[in-house]
């Protein structure tokens, strides 16, 4: 699976968007960029994921550029609770002869602020 | 709805002495399982993952093992503890069929050698 890199940290001020970026150069065409995050103390969080188009939920959204090696997550509202560590994974999904095993990079160091 | 279980949430334990965490999962069949852990102030570290009962992948030489007695049942276990052992354990699965969703995580067991 390709390797990510990203910022060790950010700050956010609350209310304000917040835009985490991955650079993924090595990825290949059947791999996805997935997106989790990991509150103090807790199991990560699944966030979003993509192949090459951008994605939308509830929680984020994702943008991928049009040559897929870099993305970036987006917080529209970042809130105190936002607060985390924030992995971007590259890897290809579940399927014949595939584990699906999810390999955690040092990811980035969320503050949101007051 | 599909769940995650995993006990205890803290533990205490002396050098020397074994360990058994449990994860099970409900609400689901043929689920992969995976065992990580988090050393204070590191990153997430695959451990083992199963792709079916009784068949275990070790992904780090180490003094843990792992077993899959029950198709929703996944253990660590050590026969003697080490120090290098502390760390937060983290359960998680994924399906096929929940290929889009990733994997979910249990809240983790944190465990103190001392």
């Amino acid at each position: 699976d390709a390797k990510t890199t990203q910022p060790p940290s950010m700050d956010c001020a609350e209310g304000r968007a917040a835009n985490l970026p991955c650079n993924h150069s090595t990825i290949s065409g059947n791999e996805y960029v997935y997106w989790y995050r990991q509150i103090h103390s807790q199991g990560p969080q699944y966030i979003i994921h993509g192949l090459k188009n951008n994605e939308t939920n509830e929680m984020a959204s994702l943008i991928i550029t049009e040559d897929r090696k870099s993305s970036t997550l987006i917080l529209p509202h970042a809130t105190l609770r936002d607060t985390a560590v924030y992995y971007c994974i590259v890897r290809r999904n579940q399927g014949s002869g595939n584990t699906g095993k999810l390999i955690f990079g040092q990811g980035t160091t969320l503050q949101v602020k007051p | 709805s599909q769940t995650i279980h995993q006990w205890p949430a803290t533990l205490v334990q002396p050098v020397g002495s074994p360990l058994s965490l449990e994860c099970t999962v409900e609400g689901t069949s043929n689920p992969n399982l995976y065992w990580y852990r988090q050393a204070a102030g590191r990153g997430l570290q695959l451990l083992f993952y199963s792709v079916g009962i009784g068949q275990i992948s070790s992904e780090v030489p180490q003094n843990l093992s792992a077993s899959r007695p029950q198709d929703r049942q996944f253990i660590l276990s050590s026969k003697k503890l080490l120090l290098s052992d502390s760390g937060f354990y983290l359960c998680a699965w994924s399906t096929r069929q929940r290929t889009n969703y990733g994997y979910t995580f249990g809240s983790g067991t944190r465990l103190t050698v001392v």
